[in-house]
């Protein structure tokens, strides 16, 4: 069965040191998210692509994180620096994008951050 | 701004019981809702959704039911089983970004 792989599944850091997660979407969804998840709380959205292209970064604190889906395949997700507020568990998720499946996303197991 | 609600934090039924899960929702131009479920230390995992010009969808025992004038949606599960224990989001769909609540978390015991 097709998956949506993430790679650290944990993460420990130093605060202001860089860190980064990788994501691989299941093969042919267009759609990738990154989503950060505090403890206790729902996902929430840092960054969204169709393909290559960023459709929603709204979220993203733009002066410490960065994404990127260079072919449209897989994306890393970059802090830097990390900040002891960054400890969350980040998940990846894809979709096919379009038709009855448009919101059913697959989520990968997550990276489990913590920064010290 | 917290779009999607979900009030219980968590929820616990006997085995063979009705678990409800209710989600309440702010922005009328949703019109496709999902339930995910989450067991610890794994990612969220599609469970069933609603398009808005439904008011009810069921696959086997989960049934998800739609109050569109209320901006209100719930998820019943009967029979209740002890595997169903896990946290249970309920999201919503805004072009193609989900919107989750915080989450309700449901113990099915014995």
């Amino acid at each position: 069965e097709a998956e949506v792989a993430q790679s650290p599944r944990y993460k420990i850091t130093e605060k202001s040191q860089a860190v980064a997660f990788w994501c691989d979407p299941i093969s042919g969804h267009a759609t990738l998210y990154w989503y950060r998840q505090i403890l206790g709380q729902g996902p929430e959205l840092l960054v969204q692509f169709q393909d290559e292209s960023v459709v929603d970064d709204s979220q993203l604190p733009k002066d410490r994180f960065s994404a990127e889906r260079l072919k449209g395949v897989d994306s890393t997700l970059k802090i830097q620096p990390a900040e002891l507020g960054d400890s969350a568990m980040y998940l990846c998720a894809s979709s096919r994008g379009q038709g009855n499946g448009v919101g059913e996303a697959f989520f990968g197991q997550g990276t489990r951050l913590t920064v010290v | 701004d917290q779009q999607v609600k979900q009030n219980s934090p968590s929820l616990s039924v006997q085995e063979g019981r009705i678990s409800i899960l209710n989600c309440d929702y702010t922005n009328s131009m949703f019109d496709y809702f999902l339930w995910y479920k989450k067991y610890p230390a794994e990612g969220p995992t599609f469970l069933i959704s609603i398009s808005s010009i439904k008011d009810k969808n069921e696959d086997g025992r989960f049934t998800v039911f739609l109050n569109k004038s209320a901006k209100h949606l719930s998820l019943h599960i009967v029979p209740s089983q002890p595997g169903d224990s896990a946290v249970y989001f309920c999201a919503a769909l805004s072009g193609y970004a989900l919107n989750f609540g915080k989450g309700t978390s449901l113990l099915v015991t014995p």
